[in-house]
């Protein structure tokens, strides 16, 4: 089957740091760039980070840049989202997802459940 | 960065009209190369992941049903259903993705019966 399952998710206090992981199965992950994307309580989506195929390239939203870092390991078809100094504003429901296939990152084929991250004192 | 606004933030349709929804770009998401236009829509139902219906502003996604269609070019583009099922109750988002990240998603727009 085709899927993407999250799990790291939890509760944090302020400063502290959670490592997101997303296990891919069913396609050749390796092809494909992959995503994260964040949702906050009752809001919108928003795209968090990306990473390249064979993890050359790696882009982020500006609010964290510095603090987040994406990689893969495509041999285990596992991605991650290691993020420190997380703060309030992070809390939010993490989801992996998929770009279609075709070598560019585009949009969204394939996506997760999500894992719910809480940043709170 | 490109800004994604939609219109409306929501609206509540009868069973068997149309909803129509807006998605507005900051800056033109057509590629001059491809002629293709870079924006996609999903629905995400109450408690549910998203999911993609459509593609390239108007290329909809095998299994998505036929009263999905989207259209519109350069700055501006429309989702429409065309005739509303219960099940079609969700929150509708847009997303850009043409240029460098960040792949930027409208604020999304709920629909109701």
């Amino acid at each position: 089957e085709v899927q993407l399952v999250e799990s790291g998710g939890g509760s944090v206090q302020p400063g502290g740091s959670l490592r997101l992981s997303c296990a891919a199965s069913g396609f050749t992950f390796s092809s494909y760039w992959m995503t994260w994307v964040r949702q906050a309580p009752g809001k919108g989506l928003e795209w968090v980070a990306n990473i390249k195929q064979d993890g050359s390239a790696e882009y982020y939203v500006d609010s964290v840049k510095g603090r987040f870092t994406i990689s893969r390991d495509n041999g285990k078809e596992l991605l991650y989202l290691q993020m420190n100094s997380l703060r309030a504003e992070d809390t939010a429901v993490y989801y992996c997802a998929r770009d279609p296939p075709g070598g560019n990152a585009y949009y969204f084929d394939l996506w997760g459940r999500g894992t719910q991250v809480i940043v709170s004192s | 960065d490109i800004v994604v606004t939609q219109s409306p933030d929501s609206l509540a349709v009868s069973l068997g009209e149309r909803a129509t929804i807006h998605c507005k770009t900051s800056q033109s998401v057509l590629s001059g190369f491809s002629k293709l236009n870079y924006l996609a829509w999903y629905q995400q139902k109450p408690g549910e992941t998203p999911k993609l219906l459509i593609s390239w502003a108007s290329n909809r996604e095998s299994g998505v049903p036929d009263r999905f269609s989207g259209s519109g070019s350069g700055t501006d583009f429309t989702l429409t259903i065309s005739s509303l099922q219960a099940e079609d109750v969700a929150v509708y988002y847009c997303q850009q993705y043409h240029g460098p990240p960040p792949k930027t998603f409208g604020q999304g727009t709920k629909v109701e019966i």
